[in-house]
């Protein structure tokens, strides 16, 4: 079984408000990535853990902040969402080289 | 850093005819290429992924080329059927790290 799991599904947030998404996995893969994607264009990459090393994108770095707690969980937390992060975000784990996504989180922000 | 430009980034197709999705990049060290599938209100799908050491891959009603010279990626579904009916999504890895970088998706329609 390769289910990565996310939750919510929808988020209503507003201006200035933070927001907190959880993404799964029961496959002990070692590495959880988040991607941010808006409609027409490419999965964009926020962060991922390696095992319980995070490494942020340059130009993402002071937007998002994410958790680890455990091999299965993985947080992506947004501080003052603003209304550019309206956006599906997407979570995956990968045990090597393949990523297996989850079913994503649309994140609207008002 | 890599660059991965997807095209079509629409494509309709009648069923039984043949679809090609083409993506370029730009970093000739890249390793690892992947198709994604993803269907409307659902997450992406592994279809396919490719090592540079393999030029050809076929699956079930599609083929992968991969022609390094060029620094091309293709996925050819053979003869489309309404089920192929996703946006598709290529991905490419440089070598020595871990992350992906992402085409802009490709929305195929067949028509039955």
């Amino acid at each position: 079984d390769t289910t990565v799991k996310q939750n919510p599904r929808y988020k209503l947030a507003r201006v200035g408000k933070p927001v907190n998404l959880i993404c799964s996995q029961t496959m002990n893969h070692d590495t959880m990535y988040w991607y941010q994607k808006k409609p027409n264009q490419a999965p964009k990459l926020l962060l991922f853990y390696y095992d319980k090393i995070l490494n942020r994108e340059a130009d993402t770095f002071e937007k998002f902040q994410s958790s680890r707690p455990n091999n299965s969980f993985c947080s992506l937390y947004i501080g003052s969402a603003g209304l550019e992060y309206s956006a599906m975000y997407l979570c995956a784990s990968s045990p090597g080289w393949e990523q297996y996504f989850g079913p994503g989180t649309r994140l609207t922000v008002l | 850093g890599e660059q991965v430009e997807q095209r079509p980034p629409h494509l309709s197709v009648r069923e039984g005819d043949s679809a090609v999705i083409t993506c370029t990049y730009t970093d000739p060290n890249s390793y690892y290429f992947f198709w994604y599938k993803q269907e409307p209100g659902a997450s992406l799908q592994l279809l396919m992924k490719v090592f540079s050491s393999t030029e050809i891959n076929e699956g079930q009603g599609f083929t992968v080329l991969l022609n390094k010279k060029d620094k091309r990626l293709s996925l050819n579904l053979t003869a489309a059927h309404p089920g192929d009916s996703a946006a598709y999504f290529c991905a490419v890895s440089p070598t020595g790290n871990y992350k992906y970088v992402f085409g802009a998706g490709t929305r195929l329609k067949v028509i039955a």
